[in-house]
């Protein structure tokens, strides 16, 4: 029921853009985005709770394809401090929450 | 003052002992989660426990308990250890389930020797 990610490790100059992908089995009602960097917890970056809906702060914005059950997360002139590891994760009615299965993602200057 | 907190930090002991990991959140918030993280960084979901109602994964091994005294603490308590426990467990809670930011605790380090 673990959602799937891709890539599933991604290496980047700073300036460059990245996308990394969540995919489900299972019909996704909302969608959770998490950062955890190296040696500490995941930190919340934007829950998508509508098909359709997209989000973003600063240059980081996902995207939520509720009909194929997939969430795309955009990550745009990348900085050093975006290194960590990426994770999707939701909740299916009737079902615990699951995260996805994680991207590490690593800036480089 | 730290939202979602855990001890200890770090755990070292020795296989077939029994261990407790503390938890506590002062954000209010009505689910609490424990999640273990492996060496490969997975992050698997162990128990949610939101209004009395306790969902567990029935992949956790009954060796692991969680114990809940109030709304704002949920303890793990893992008896007999095995090698295979050693990870980095987190709590984490939300103000409800699915739909809430989760907010974590900073994660105990457990090596089973």
């Amino acid at each position: 029921q673990q959602p799937v990610q891709s890539p599933q490790a991604v290496i980047l100059r700073e300036g460059e853009d990245a996308v990394i992908n969540c995919s489900s089995s299972k019909a996704l009602y909302s969608v959770h985005w998490y950062r955890q960097k190296h040696g500490e917890a995941p930190v919340f970056l934007m829950i998508l709770l509508k098909g359709g809906e997209q989000k973003g702060h600063d240059k980081i914005s996902a995207s939520f394809n509720e009909k194929k059950q997939q969430s795309s997360l955009y990550l745009t002139a990348s900085q050093l401090s975006y290194s960590g590891t990426y994770f999707c994760g939701t909740e299916p009615p009737g079902n615990q929450f699951y995260f996805g299965t994680g991207t590490s993602l690593t800036v480089i200057p | 003052d730290t939202a979602v907190s855990q001890t200890p930090k770090y755990l070292v002991t020795q296989m077939g002992n029994d261990k407790s990991i503390k938890c506590e959140q002062n954000l209010g918030h009505d689910t609490m989660y424990w999640y273990k993280q492996d060496s490969k960084k997975f992050l698997k979901i162990m128990f949610s426990y939101n209004n009395k109602e306790l969902i567990i994964n029935e992949t956790v091994p009954n060796r692991f308990s969680p114990k809940s005294p109030d709304k704002a603490h949920l303890n793990l308590h893992i008896n007999s250890l095995e090698l295979g426990d050693s990870a980095v467990y987190f709590c984490a809670s939300s103000l409800q389930s699915g739909v809430e930011t989760q907010y974590f605790g900073p994660g105990t380090r457990l090596l089973v020797l």
